[in-house]
Formats: C-alpha cells, structure tokens, sequence
C-alpha cells in the first residue's frame, strides 16, 4: 500500500519567507510525528499529534514553528519568518501504535 | 529533558568483520526501537524492544535492552556491503526522541 508521503520534496525559500509542508500519513494511522533533521544528524523531534490532538509541541524550535492535523489525517508544517538554520530536512511519520513510518522528507533552503 | 546518547558516531569495518553501536538514555524508557537509514534515504524502522533485557535477533543483526530499560545495543555480525548506512535508537518515554547516530562504512 501507499507509505507517508510529504510535498513539496525540495523547497528554497528566501530567508523571511514563509513556507508550508505537508504529510500524508498512511491511512489509518493515529500518531503522527514531525522531525528535523540537519545534516549528519539524527531527527530531532519537533512535534506530535494524536489523531487531530496536537499532545506534544516541546521540540518546536521557536514560535515561527507551527504545525496543525485538523482532520486527523493530513498536516501541515509551517515555518514564518524563515532563517538560514531552518535549513534541514523535515521528516513527517505515522505509527500505527509503534514503529515509525517515515516519508521521504522535505529538504528546506534558506537563502 | 529526555536525552538518548549513541556511540560510537561513526564506525568503518572491513567486510567480514562485526560491528556494534551503543545507545544510553538519560531516563528510564517505555521501550527503545531501532532504525537504519542509507544515505539519502529515510529512516527505515528495523525492530522494537520493550521488556527488561530483552534480546531479539534478525539474522545477522542482535538487538538487546539493558536490564534497568535505559541502554541498548545493535551488534551485526559479519558485516556486508548492504549494512552500510546510518543506524539510530530511539527511545520512547512520552514521545520519540532519536540518538545522533552511528554510521556504519564497510569496506569490500
């Protein structure tokens, strides 16, 4: 079946830009995980929903980080007043209950 | 807060040989899974483990959980080509937090 997808794959922004990506989990799945992964890095966690119930949002670096899962299904990252460390690739995953189902991330420039 | 520290960082083996990366929590964990990313790529979940001192195994690769739930090791034994990537614990306590890493080169 279809695994966790995440668009746009490639995004360049101008630093002060404001961006949004966005995940679709695999259908079905409750729990639904953001990371941030800079290069040579492991996923830092960033944010956490169940179902549309955002439970844990300690990893966002900053307030121009906000993510919601209105329906509980589909969400959205967005990123205000972009920065040049902004830069990483953002890592969206869904679990059933407990392994994580990664997609293939979107890879954010700042310029 | 939760912290879960890996080593060794970066490990490069000649093919044949065995590899081992160690993972350490600050905290007691509910359980600890392990994760293996090639270059590129995304991590790819390989396995979970939730009792005290639990130990599974696939194939080559052996995975076990400290008796006080707050280490973990992955050891391969015989290493290939195909082991080559980046593995990560990640530790459940109330959300999902990953280690830095091991990368795992292997020399033909």
């Amino acid at each position: 079946g279809a695994g966790v997808s995440q668009s746009p794959r490639y995004k360049v922004a101008k630093r002060g830009q404001d961006v949004a990506l966005r995940c679709d989990p695999i259908s079905g799945h409750v729990s639904l995980f953001w990371y941030q992964q800079a290069l040579g890095q492991g996923p830092e966690f960033l944010t956490y929903f169940q179902n549309e119930a955002q439970l844990d949002k300690s990893g966002l670096p900053s307030d121009r980080f906000f993510a919601e899962r209105p329906e509980g299904s589909v969400s959205t990252l967005k990123i205000q007043r972009t920065q040049q460390e902004d830069s990483a690739v953002y890592l969206c995953a869904s679990s059933p209950w407990d392994a994580l189902y990664f997609g293939p991330g979107t890879r954010l420039t700042v310029l | 807060g939760q912290q879960v520290m890996q080593i060794p960082q970066y490990q490069h083996v000649q093919e044949g040989e065995d590899f081992t990366t160690y993972c350490n929590s600050s905290t007691t964990l509910s359980n600890i899974q392990w994760y293996k990313q090639r270059p590129g790529g995304h991590p790819v979940f390989l396995i979970q483990l939730v009792k005290s001192g639990e130990v599974k195994k696939q194939k080559r690769l052996t995975f076990q959980f400290g008796e006080a739930k707050k280490n973990s090791s992955l050891h391969i034994t015989a290493t290939q080509t195909t082991d080559v990537g980046t593995y990560f614990c990640a530790g459940l306590n109330n959300d999902m937090r990953f280690g830095a890493g091991t990368r795992l080169t292997v020399k033909p």
